[in-house]
């Protein structure tokens, strides 16, 4: 069973570079799954921001696809978000996800989710 | 992108009631939605996928049922552990787009 972590710093200043990474446990990032992100303003509701395969094909959300860098590193069996150009509007909690082929295959999506990671947006 | 509209934003019920939700797509996307359930301070958890497919684990309390553009989720007798936001997400199309979710709460 695929599990996820995230980590990275949780205050980012304005206009700065927002980086996560997700490392994977259970099963090796060059897996069949895609991986995601996903993020949730305080109080509010759930955002996908994109997502990436091994072979590095990735599928990002148009609203953030301008600042939004998904990427693999297969030595170190993690998956890294960088968001740049960061706002207020930025803060949130960061969830990674993945989706199994087999979970695709059967109609569904993002069946299992790390435990999430609070970013602060603030000078 | 596809627009998730999900009713009601919250209600109030109590243990062992019925509860329905309800998730509107925008435009019909076959059978490509999930729900999911959140807690405070927690991740999102699958229930439902590809409509009315029940997750591996999850209770059979827990139904979904839809197709096209209408879709409902319904917790068959509620119980304390239930009380929650549910979500619904389509996957037919990208971008993926949630629904704005719909606080259970006790009555």
């Amino acid at each position: 069973q695929v599990q996820l972590q995230e980590s990275g710093p949780g205050l980012v200043k304005p206009s700065e570079t927002l980086s996560l990474t997700c490392a994977v446990s259970g099963d090796s990032i060059s897996g069949s799954y895609w991986w995601s992100w996903v993020r949730q303003p305080p109080g509010q509701g759930l955002e996908w921001i994109g997502e990436i395969f091994h072979s590095g094909s990735t599928n990002y959300n148009p609203s953030l696809k301008s600042r939004v860098t998904i990427s693999v590193d297969k030595s170190k069996n993690l998956f890294s978000l960088k968001l740049n150009s960061v706002a207020a509007a930025d803060t949130a909690v960061y969830f990674c996800a993945s989706t199994s082929v087999e979970m695709t295959a059967r109609g569904g999506a993002l069946d299992i989710w790390g435990q999430g990671t609070m970013v602060t947006v603030s000078s | 992108a596809i627009q998730m509209t999900q009713s009601p934003s919250s209600l109030s019920a109590s243990v062992g009631d019925r509860v329905t939700i309800t998730c509107r797509a925008s435009q019909g996307i076959r059978n490509d939605l999930g729900w999911y359930q959140q807690k405070p301070g927690k991740a999102p958890k699958l229930l439902i996928y590809a409509a009315s497919s029940l997750q591996s684990g999850v209770p059979s309390k827990f139904s979904g049922s839809g197709s096209g553009t209408d879709f409902t989720l319904t917790i068959s007798s509620l119980q304390p552990e239930d009380f929650a936001t549910y979500y619904c997400l389509q996957d037919f199309s990208y971008p993926l787009t949630f629904g704005g979710g719909t606080k259970v709460e006790i009555k």
